[in-house]
């Protein structure tokens, strides 16, 4: 199975700031990888896929990057509606696996 | 607009069984695969299955093989989990999420608002 690790695990930033996650696969997953936003209570949501494309809808202050085995979200100029949990998902090969996910709070 | 609505959750004793529905509309079903994942509570989302557009193809996690069984109605739009000899740590959120890929999954473009299912004696 793929293991995928994201860091950091949590992160205190201010409305404005600019944040950056990153998540690692523990083998080659090409850009068979997508960033989804979850907030409390709700659904996650998706915001990338294969590695860069936005979803349609999402804000381009959201950008992915990378490939193979390092991957990164970036979000710059933080709103205060991106306070969330983000979480990375490889689908390069079954089970499907998630990284533990990285909490965005409030300074 | 794509609309996934599941049910079927609620509290069931180790041991038991439940079967969660995924009723989708706005779009045409057999067109997609479909996932379930899961999210046990204040933890992080775990892949459970998946079902191909014309249900021949599943596969499942190790956590769930030989206890849960996907299965999808595409004459009724509908997408179920059928989750048997259950424990308590199947205790979840449960979201039906909604594959665009049609040779290979491409992760999930939507999901429910998710159906808790709680396992406890």
């Amino acid at each position: 199975d793929i293991q995928m690790t994201q860091s950091p695990s949590s992160l205190s930033v201010s409305v404005g700031d600019s944040v950056t996650i990153t998540c690692r696969a523990s083998q080659g997953i090409r850009n068979d990888l997508g960033w989804y936003q979850q907030k409390p209570g709700k659904a996650p949501k998706r915001l990338i896929y294969a590695t860069s494309s936005l979803q349609s809808g999402v804000p381009s202050r959201f950008s992915g990057s990378g490939s193979g085995t390092e991957f990164t979200l970036t979000i710059s100029t933080l709103q205060p509606e991106d306070f969330a949990t983000y979480y990375c998902l490889q689908h390069n090969s079954y089970p499907l696996t998630f990284g533990p996910g990285t909490k965005v709070e409030i300074k | 607009q794509v609309h996934l609505v599941e049910s079927g959750g609620g509290g069931v004793q180790p041991g038991g069984s439940l079967r969660l529905s995924c009723a989708a509309s706005g779009f045409t079903f057999n067109d997609y695969a479909f996932h379930w994942v899961r999210q046990a509570p204040g933890k992080g989302l775990e892949w459970v299955a998946v079902i191909s557009y014309h249900g021949a193809n599943k596969y499942y996690a190790d956590s769930v093989e030989g206890r849960f069984t996907i299965s999808r109605d595409n004459s009724k739009n509908t997408l179920f989990l059928q989750m048997d000899t259950l424990r308590p740590e199947d205790t979840a959120v449960y979201y039906c999420a909604r594959d665009p890929g049609t040779v290979a999954t491409l992760g999930f473009d939507s999901w429910g608002q998710g159906t808790l299912v709680t396992v406890s004696s």
